[in-house]
């Protein structure tokens, strides 16, 4: 089966870094997305990962362990519009683009 | 900056009603997606659509549904005769060739009563 989890909430407080956990079990993978969602928004793409290690991206950095089936979504500085929903996807090698989405996690930042 | 649009934002129709949802993608993609999310749920694939046919799509995708793209910038998503279930918030995406990233449209909150 086809299964990736996630937290279902974190709470972190602005300027701190906080780190987002996505474990999956598919039967194929080709790469893993993280997606940012505020309620009622569309998903915006965040970063991509194919091969193991970490990628940098100004205040976030997502990281990848494919033969653990987990990766991470890691951001700093956090500031107050950071609050949102965190879509982990995985998207299978036998698919032109169909991902496999997690329930994603609600991110909220106190002040 | 290029971004995909979805119309309308907010669509409330019958049971058994047929309706079309509207997507203009970016301009010089050629991978087109749509997607759907009930309310407090995930993210579902619907199908994908490229050279002018389905590429693929989910088992929610069924003789219910039907895509279109009938000029060189709509790609249509049509439910022929919706049921209660169908309400959720339905998204399109786009994506250029050789790029791994999909824009998503803003979405269309869809309200079968």
């Amino acid at each position: 089966g086809q299964n990736i989890d996630q937290p279902t909430e974190m709470t972190a407080t602005e300027g701190a870094i906080v780190q987002i956990n996505c474990t999956y079990q598919t039967s194929g993978f080709n790469g893993l997305f993280w997606y940012q969602q505020h309620a009622g928004e569309a998903p915006t793409f965040l970063s991509y990962n194919v091969l193991d290690g970490l990628e940098e991206k100004g205040r976030f950095s997502s990281f990848l362990s494919r033969s653990k089936g987990y990766s991470y979504l890691l951001l700093k500085e956090l500031q107050m519009k950071d609050s949102a929903s965190y879509l982990c996807a995985v998207r299978s090698p036998d698919s032109n683009y169909q991902l496999i989405w997690g329930a994603g996690t609600k991110l909220i930042i106190k002040p | 900056e290029p971004e995909v649009t979805q119309t309308p934002s907010h669509q409330v129709t019958q049971m058994g009603q047929e309706v079309i949802l509207r997507c203009v993608p970016i301009s010089n993609h050629l991978y087109f997606y749509w997607y759907r999310q009930i309310l407090g749920q995930k993210v579902e694939f619907l199908v994908s659509f490229y050279n002018n046919e389905i590429s693929e799509k989910s088992e929610i995708f069924d003789d219910q549904f039907s895509v279109e793209r009938p000029d060189g910038s709509n790609f249509t998503l049509k439910i022929r005769s919706t049921k209660l279930e169908d309400s959720a918030m339905y998204f399109c995406a786009s994506r250029g060739t050789g790029a791994t990233e999909a824009f998503f449209g803003q979405g269309t909150r869809l309200t079968v009563v």
